[in-house]
């Protein structure tokens, strides 16, 4: 059973398009995450929400914009693609936003490629 | 504010080699700490944690001390293998941040046979 699940794994397209990520974690856990990863490994957050509502939103360009149809589901969508969004994007949640059981579970990262 | 310094990789050793990747981190009061593993191609998994001073958080033969007198929370591995070969973040979850994960920048871990 996958616990933080993402779609797709990979994703090249060209610059200028809008595409979306998916992520899905069947834990039952309050709290998820968006994280962008660069080539140099930096892992750096995104976006935080808990029970559907924003709780962390980082200085992120406007293009990108979360939405949380329920607790389980938590998509990214990108709009005018840049080569600089290239990176592997990690989703993961965590049974509390706060407090001390935080521990965040992730997904397998999807690879991004914008050409 | 909070923040977690780490040492910068890549580190290579060799097999059945002791490993230290060093860890210093900056908050107030007493933050849990931890340390996070990325193996190649997958996402991050919790490796090991701690949430007082002077505890030991032990998983697969890695260990960490928090040492709260040194702010450090170096991770350790009497004889790594092959198979330890990945990225290891250092985090911390406290107060300033309103217990939400710093990170650090992640040390590259590279095993030779």
């Amino acid at each position: 059973d996958t616990a933080v699940s993402q779609t797709p794994k990979y994703l090249v397209t060209q610059m200028g398009n809008d595409k979306s990520i998916k992520c899905e974690q069947n834990l039952g856990h309050d709290t998820m995450y968006w994280y962008k990863q660069d080539s140099k490994k930096f892992l750096k957050i995104m976006f935080s929400y808990n029970n559907k509502e924003l709780i962390i939103n980082e200085t992120v360009p406007n293009r990108f914009s979360p939405k949380s149809p329920d607790k389980a589901h938590l998509n990214l969508h990108i709009n005018s693609l840049e080569l600089g969004d290239s990176a592997v994007y990690f989703c993961a949640s965590s049974q509390e936003a706060s407090g001390t059981n935080n521990e965040q579970f992730f997904g397998p990262g999807t690879r991004l490629t914008v050409l | 504010g909070n923040s977690v310094t780490q040492m910068e990789g890549p580190v290579t050793l060799s097999e059945e080699a002791f490993l230290t990747i060093n860890c210093t981190y900056t908050a107030t009061g007493y933050p849990s700490l931890f340390w996070y593993v990325q193996y190649p191609g997958e996402g991050l998994q919790l490796l090991l944690k701690a949430t007082k001073a002077d505890d030991k958080g032990s998983n697969k033969g890695f260990e960490a001390t928090y040492r709260k007198e040194t702010t450090s929370f170096h991770l350790e591995k009497g004889s790594v293998q092959v198979s330890d070969s990945a990225v290891y973040f250092c985090a911390l979850s406290g107060m300033d941040s309103n217990y939400q994960l710093i990170w650090g920048a992640g040390t590259k871990l590279i095993i030779k046979p």
